[in-house]
């Protein structure tokens, strides 16, 4: 298997632009974490979810922030309008049914200007 | 609700020397125990995991492992370390049963010195 998948590897985008990261799990894993890493703040889970439902966004910082899992071989996080203070690198992990390592993308370095 | 320490935020050290990352965890009941690996502009990698039994885990790379419960601790060590080892090392934590959702520390960033 490839691994988790993501695109773009980095994206620069002015301030107030919609941005959306990609996230392709391993194929048959059934739970996708989306988190941020910043030098402030560390590795952020933003949210979770389980046979492609959200379970758990309390860690998506505000209104801006949406993410969605159409089917189990496709995520997206979308920022709506963006701001410099998203500038971070985002990961996708998966895992499997009942799994007990998440696997992790290589992320998306973004940058807002 | 779970948290973890990871209170060194740099360790430096020699090729060949010994290592010792440190990792204080906070869990209402049993945890769930992982360190992974990140190289820089990677995703990050699990080194090992601690879920029952035996205290003391060995994983890849050389590194090993040791749950301490009376010490909420799990540090991470490696007898001999390769220039190579060179990367940012994150505790983690996660609820047991079921699918987990780890909960990181802030990180150690290791550098190995020639």
């Amino acid at each position: 298997d490839a691994g988790v998948i993501q695109s773009p590897r980095h994206e620069v985008t002015e301030m107030g632009q919609e941005v959306t990261l990609r996230c392709k799990p391993i194929s048959g894993h059934n739970s996708l974490f989306w988190y941020r890493q910043t030098m402030m703040r560390g590795l952020e889970l933003l949210i979770y979810f389980n046979n492609n439902v959200p379970i758990d966004d309390s860690g998506m910082p505000e209104d801006r922030f949406s993410a969605k899992m159409p089917n189990a071989s496709f995520s997206t996080l979308k920022i709506q309008p963006s701001e410099p203070r998203d500038s971070a690198v985002y990961f996708c992990a998966s895992t499997n049914r009942g799994g007990t390592e998440a696997f992790f993308g290589q992320g998306t370095r973004l940058t807002v200007v | 609700a779970q948290s973890v320490t990871q209170p060194d935020i740099h360790i430096t050290v020699s090729e060949g020397a010994s290592l010792e990352l440190r990792c204080n965890y906070s869990y209402g009941a049993t945890p769930y125990l992982f360190w992974y690996v990140q190289s820089p502009g990677q995703g990050l990698q699990l080194l090992l995991k601690y879920f029952s039994g035996d205290t003391l885990v060995q994983g890849i790379k050389g590194f090993e492992a040791e749950f301490k419960r009376s010490q909420s601790s799990f540090n991470l060590r490696k007898p001999s370390v390769h220039w190579s080892d060179a990367a940012e090392y994150f505790c983690a934590v996660g609820a047991s049963g079921g699918s987990y959702i780890p909960t990181f520390g802030r990180g150690t960033s290791l550098i190995v010195h020639p």
